[in-house]
C-alpha cells in the first residue's frame, strides 16, 4: 500500500459527457502526477500539480484538465469523452517534483 | 523512434533462473529511471530507482544504468512464481516528465 488512494474505482460513461476522477495523495506528499494507461500500453503522462499549480504537461487535449487542493489532492477532469479516452487512470504522488512517484490504485474509466 | 523501449515479451523464465529485462531511451537529459512492476488488473509498484552509472542492488533485484549507451536493465535473481508480472520502464526527463515503456510481460515457471 502507497498510501495513495483514487476514486472511483470503476466508472461507466457515454461519449460525450464529462467525468471527474479523485485522488489524495501520501501524507507529506506536495506533488500529484496523472497518467492514463490504455491496455497493453505503459503508462501516458497527463499533467503534474505542484503546490496547487501545474507544473508539466504532456501530450493531451486541453478538454484533460486537472486541480490540486490545499491539502494536495488533485482532481482530474475529462470533458466531451471520446471512446478512446476509455482506459485505465493512475494517480502518482511524491514528496516534490524530482522525487519518486508511487502510484494509487487507479480509477478503470469505460467510455461507451 | 519511441523514448522509451522495452521487449514485450513475453519472457518465459524457470524459478530459480535470472530474469533479465531490458530498456533504452532516446533522451539524454534523463536523469533519473525507475523500474515499477504491475500486476494484471492493478496499479504500477516502484521496484528500483536508480540515478548513476552502474549497479544498484536490493535484494534479488539489481538494476543497471549505462547513460552512454542509454540503457538500463533489471536483474531478477532466484526468480518465483510471484515474480510474474508486466516490469515497466520509467524514465524522469526534467523531472515532472515521467517517460514510461510499454512493459515486458514476465511468466516465472514452477
Amino acid at each position: 500500500e502507497t498510501g495513495v488512494t483514487q476514486s472511483p474505482t470503476h466508472l461507466i460513461k457515454t461519449r460525450g459527457q464529462q467525468v471527474t476522477l479523485r485522488c489524495s495523495s501520501q501524507s507529506g506528499h506536495n506533488t500529484v502526477s496523472w497518467y492514463q494507461q490504455a491496455l497493453g500500453q505503459g503508462p501516458q503522462f497527463i499533467f503534474q500539480y505542484y503546490r496547487e499549480e501545474e507544473n508539466g504537461r504532456g501530450n493531451f487535449p486541453p478538454r484533460f484538465s486537472g486541480l490540486q487542493f490545499p491539502n494536495y489532492s488533485s482532481e482530474l477532469n475529462v470533458n466531451a469523452l471520446e471512446l478512446d479516452d476509455s482506459a485505465l487512470y493512475l494517480c502518482a504522488s511524491s514528496p516534490g517534483g524530482r522525487e519518486t512517484q508511487y502510484f494509487g490504485p487507479g480509477t478503470r474509466l469505460l467510455v461507451l | 523512434q519511441k523514448e522509451v523501449e522495452q521487449n514485450s515479451g513475453p519472457l518465459s523464465v524457470p524459478e530459480g533462473a535470472i530474469a533479465s529485462l531490458n530498456c533504452t531511451y532516446s533522451d539524454r537529459v534523463s536523469q533519473s529511471f525507475f523500474w515499477y512492476r504491475q500486476y494484471s488488473g492493478k496499479s504500477p509498484e516502484l521496484i528500483m530507482s536508480i540515478y548513476s552509472n552502474g549497479d544498484k542492488e536490493d535484494g534479488r533485484f539489481t538494476a543497471q544504468l549505462n547513460k552512454a549507451s542509454q540503457y538500463v536493465s533489471l536483474l531478477i535473481r532466484d526468480s518465483q512464481p510471484s515474480d510474474s508480472a508486466t516490469y515497466l520502464c520509467a524514465v524522469g526527463r526534467n523531472n515532472n516528465d515521467m517517460r514510461f515503456g510499454a512493459g515486458t510481460r514476465l511468466t516465472v515457471k514452477p
